[in-house]
């Protein structure tokens, strides 16, 4: 059965510093990897995807994740956050048999703070 | 274009009660989900629709959980006889292809 794990609950970070949001999955098979934000009262929305190819992939916002099948990996980087970022991250693993359906890990709240 | 569209935004309900709650996809995506968003259980799978194929329907939580997808579009989510753990967040999403899944903005549901 496949499995996410987001190990960070939370994360505060200062305005314009670097971030990275963990994501380590678990899956017998060839998957394919999400991030979503999401905003508070809203809905899910995309940030970026790793479908196969270049294992770094990047998204919208300046967000970037690398793809490490070795360590079963996609982590979620931003180099300068800025306040806007605050939100909650979900990673998510599908794989391509039958449903295509995620499988979500727990979230990260990100806090940028002033 | 229009995005995944949910109604109603909000829901309050009496513990027992029946309720629908509507999706309507983004138009041209064939693949409908639904998942469940809660405090204690996160975001968890539902059902899924493609096309005419047998939903699967294996997220369902109990058998008082049903949906339907009318003419391969509109999807209905019903509780019947709603309890105060069914209290969360549903959301949907479709897709045309078979990877990125649109979501809409959710159903806040609270049983009371």
């Amino acid at each position: 059965a496949q499995s996410v794990t987001q190990l960070d609950s939370q994360v505060p970070v200062f305005e314009e510093a670097p971030v990275e949001l963990r994501c380590n999955y678990s899956s017998s098979v060839s998957v394919y990897l999400f991030w979503y934000v999401q905003y508070p009262n809203q809905g899910l929305q995309l940030l970026l995807k790793y479908l196969s190819g270049s294992t770094l992939v990047k998204g919208i916002n300046g967000f970037e994740a690398e793809f490490n099948k070795s360590q079963t990996s996609f982590h979620l980087r931003k180099p300068s956050v800025h306040i806007s970022d605050t939100a909650e991250y979900f990673c998510a693993v599908s794989d391509y048999r039958g449903t295509y359906k995620y499988i979500f890990g727990t979230g990260t709240r990100l806090k940028v703070l002033a | 274009g229009a995005g995944v569209s949910q109604s109603p935004s909000n829901k309050v309900t009496e513990k027992g009660k029946d309720v629908e709650l509507r999706c309507d996809p983004i138009s041209g995506h064939t693949a409908l989900y639904w998942y469940r968003q809660s405090l204690g259980q996160g975001l968890e799978f539902l059902i899924y629709f493609q096309g005419n194929s047998a939903p699967d329907k294996s997220g369902l939580p109990s058998d008082r959980f049903s949906a339907e997808r009318t003419g391969g579009s509109v999807s209905t989510l019903t509780i019947q006889r709603t309890q105060q753990e069914d209290s969360a967040v549903y959301l949907c999403a479709s897709s045309r292809t078979t990877e990125t899944q649109y979501f809409g903005p959710g159903t806040r549901l609270l049983v009371l």
